[in-house]
């Protein structure tokens, strides 16, 4: 089944300490996205990558890192986790970035509470 | 200020209505525009795609654009309660998705 997956589901850590959410797509997909969801500002990205050569920061970078030593994964990394990064995580990919058309498969999301 | 506006709703109708949802936009540079559906605790899927002004059509769903007055319309025919969900809007931005807030809409029987 073509999918993105998305590691851990749920996840509540303390402030500092380091964490990864793991991405994962079957499709051999070119480019990748991270975008978080938070009540009242809806989706914004924070990273993504065209292709395993090209990362770039989105929107909301601040605080997070990114991966992309191989094409089907794309790992979010928290070094420093803080209660403002408490939030619904989606990880996103396409087969490549066009300007006429970019269906963006999105995974299931990753529910992160940082006390 | 969001690039896309999009009325968060509450939105709720009885089944067989007709819903129109909503979304304004101030970026002149999208060139294509998606609409996308989001069940409670789920990722988003895509349910609609647009590249120009006009509308499209597929089975019950219209999208309707008017890049003049950068508006972006959704319109659900004969709604259905498995209709209920969180209906996001987006044009294309640089290298990314600009998404609106999202509408929830609560279709009961």
């Amino acid at each position: 089944e073509a999918q993105v997956t998305q590691n851990p589901r749920y996840l509540i850590t303390v402030t500092g300490k380091k964490l990864t959410v793991t991405c994962s797509q079957n499709m051999n997909h070119e480019y990748m996205s991270w975008y978080r969801q938070d009540p009242g500002l809806g989706l914004r990205q924070i990273y993504y990558s065209m292709n395993v050569e090209v990362t770039d920061k989105g929107d909301v970078p601040e605080g997070y890192k990114v991966s992309r030593k191989e094409k089907r994964n794309f790992p979010l990394i928290l070094e420093s986790p803080s209660p403002n990064q408490t939030s619904l995580y989606f990880c996103a990919s396409s087969l490549r970035w066009t300007e006429t058309y970019n269906e963006q498969f999105f995974g299931p999301g990753t529910r992160l509470t940082v006390l | 200020q969001k690039e896309v506006e999009q009325d968060p709703g509450p939105l709720s109708v009885p089944e067989g209505a007709i819903v129109s949802l909503n979304c304004t936009y101030s970026n002149s540079a999208f060139q294509y525009f998606m609409w996308y559906r989001q069940y409670s605790r789920k990722g988003p899927e895509l349910l609609m795609y647009t590249y120009s002004s006009g509308n499209k059509e597929d089975g019950r769903f219209t999208a309707q654009v008017d890049k003049s007055s950068k508006y972006i319309s959704l319109f659900i025919r004969d709604s259905q309660p498995s209709d209920s969900a969180t209906y996001l809007c987006a044009g294309n931005s640089g290298y990314a998705l600009n998404f609106g807030k999202g509408t929830s809409l609560l279709v009961t029987p």
